[in-house]
């Protein structure tokens, strides 16, 4: 069974200060992983994906397969960063089921 | 608009009773896929079509059922309702079964509260 736990419901920081949301995963094989953002009054939506490597809106996300985690940084928060975000997982194999984590809401304090 | 849309946006209903969800795919993409949001619970997968088949089933309760039709609009049905079926219910579609290279795009949810 695949599994995604987001440990923190609420995190709070000031502007400017560094934000890491926590994703761990549990998954046998090799999965997919995913960072979703929901702003306040808009829909949910991709933030960025592990295969691609990449910075958006200046977060990034690295895939520790040791430690199983895919925790979403930023070196400095601002206050448009406030928002729900989700950790999600895709299964590798044939059917290709999307597993999110219960989300945390960032509080981006000015 | 040529994203995905849900209806409807808002239901009320009693215990026992049945709703059905629809859910009308981003213009091209062949992938629905149906969400619950309760309170504290996240997003809990229900279950994944592909143009027009079952492609992935997750804790999809035997009340519920789900089918995707010629056009590639899904329908959601919630049947025997009761008070824990309140929820937020997303559809999201993707142009391919698999998000490797893709990504998941959301509606806006059908709100059913059951009373």
């Amino acid at each position: 069974a695949q599994r995604v736990t987001q440990p923190e419901k609420l995190l709070s920081v000031f502007k400017g200060a560094p934000v890491e949301l926590k994703c761990n995963y549990s998954y046998s094989g090799s999965p997919e992983l995913f960072w979703y953002v929901q702003y306040s009054r808009q829909r949910l939506q991709l933030l960025l994906r592990h295969i691609s490597r990449e910075s958006i809106k200046g977060f990034t996300a690295d895939l520790n397969k040791g430690e199983t985690s895919f925790h979403l940084k930023k070196p400095f928060a601002q206050e448009e960063d406030s928002a729900m975000y989700y950790c999600a997982l895709e299964n590798s194999g044939g059917y290709q089921k999307v597993t999110f984590g219960t989300g945390t809401k960032l509080q981006v304090i000015p | 608009d040529s994203g995905v849309t849900q209806t409807p946006k808002h239901l009320i209903t009693a215990t026992g009773q049945r709703v059905t969800l629809r859910c009308s795919p981003r213009s091209g993409d062949l992938s629905v896929y149906w969400y619950q949001q309760s309170l504290d619970q996240g997003l809990q997968f229900l279950i994944q079509y592909y143009n027009g088949e079952e492609r992935a089933k997750g804790n999809i309760l035997e009340r519920f059922s789900a089918q995707q039709f010629p056009d590639l609009h899904s329908e959601l049905n919630l049947s025997s309702l009761e008070l824990g079926d309140s929820a937020l219910y997303f559809c999201a579609s993707s142009p391919r079964p698999g998000l490797a290279s893709g990504e998941l795009f959301f509606g806006e949810g059908s709100r059913l509260t059951v009373l």
